[in-house]
């Protein structure tokens, strides 16, 4: 079992906003930076965004991400077909010593 | 670009051995840490172990801490992860994967499948 819970899902029509949450706690995102991931299944993982909100050269602005205490959300603006896939949270954890993911969401785009 | 090529896969009894080799091009492997993670079928990403750039230091998740070990040989650029002891919920893609520091994976390869079962 993961440290860091996601909803199993979330969804939207084109155009709409889908927001994920990540949670976690003190020795996790309280104190490490988060990162988040997109998994289209059969393909490389890809970064979506890194230190906490931070996005790669590449990444759409629809993309955004922010982070509170021991919780984490990744925000999706302007859904679009492509957006459909698995989405990860993930950060070090001090006291396991080890980096963790979440749970992982699923995004459908309706 | 950045390339990593996962090999070394397949299928293994349970209690058997192997060794995963992941060959890297494209960037400074020896300035990188490196990671290896897992995703076993119908599950999430698992991150399974992290060596640091010079291969000084290195963590491994609580499942297969004392069973795998990740090394590296940065005269070739391959990363490694042998795996000992095998069970059946080994069975994953796993993934090599380059780090930024030990938190951040920037780039990943397409996975090589493992499946443990007799």
């Amino acid at each position: 079992q993961s440290v860091l819970t996601q909803p199993p899902s979330a969804s939207g029509t084109p155009g709409q906003r889908v927001t994920i949450s990540c949670s976690g706690s003190s020795s996790n995102i309280g104190t490490n930076y988060v990162f988040w991931y997109q998994h289209l299944p059969g393909t490389a993982p890809k970064l979506l965004i890194y230190s906490d909100g931070q996005r790669p050269s590449g990444v759409p602005d629809r993309f955004s991400a922010s982070k509170s205490g021991t919780s984490a959300s990744l925000a999706i603006t302007g859904l679009r077909s492509e957006d459909e896939a698995d989405y990860y949270c993930a950060a070090w954890d001090d006291s396991l010593s080890g980096y963790v993911f979440g749970t992982g969401t699923k995004v459908t785009v309706l | 670009q950045v390339q990593l090529v996962e090999s070394g896969g397949g299928v293994v009894q349970p209690g058997r051995s192997l060794r995963l080799s992941c060959a890297t091009s494209g960037f400074t492997f020896y300035d990188s840490a490196m990671h290896w993670v897992r995703q076993a079928p119908g599950e999430g990403l698992e991150w399974v172990a992290v060596i640091s750039y010079d291969g000084a230091n290195y963590y491994h998740a609580a499942s297969v801490k004392g069973r795998f070990t990740i090394s590296r040989d940065n005269s070739n650029n391959i990363l490694y992860l042998q795996m000992n002891s095998l069970r059946p919920e080994d069975t994953a893609v796993y993934y090599c994967a380059r780090g930024h520091g030990y938190n951040r994976i920037d780039s990943w390869g397409q996975g090589t499948l493992v499946t443990v079962s007799s």
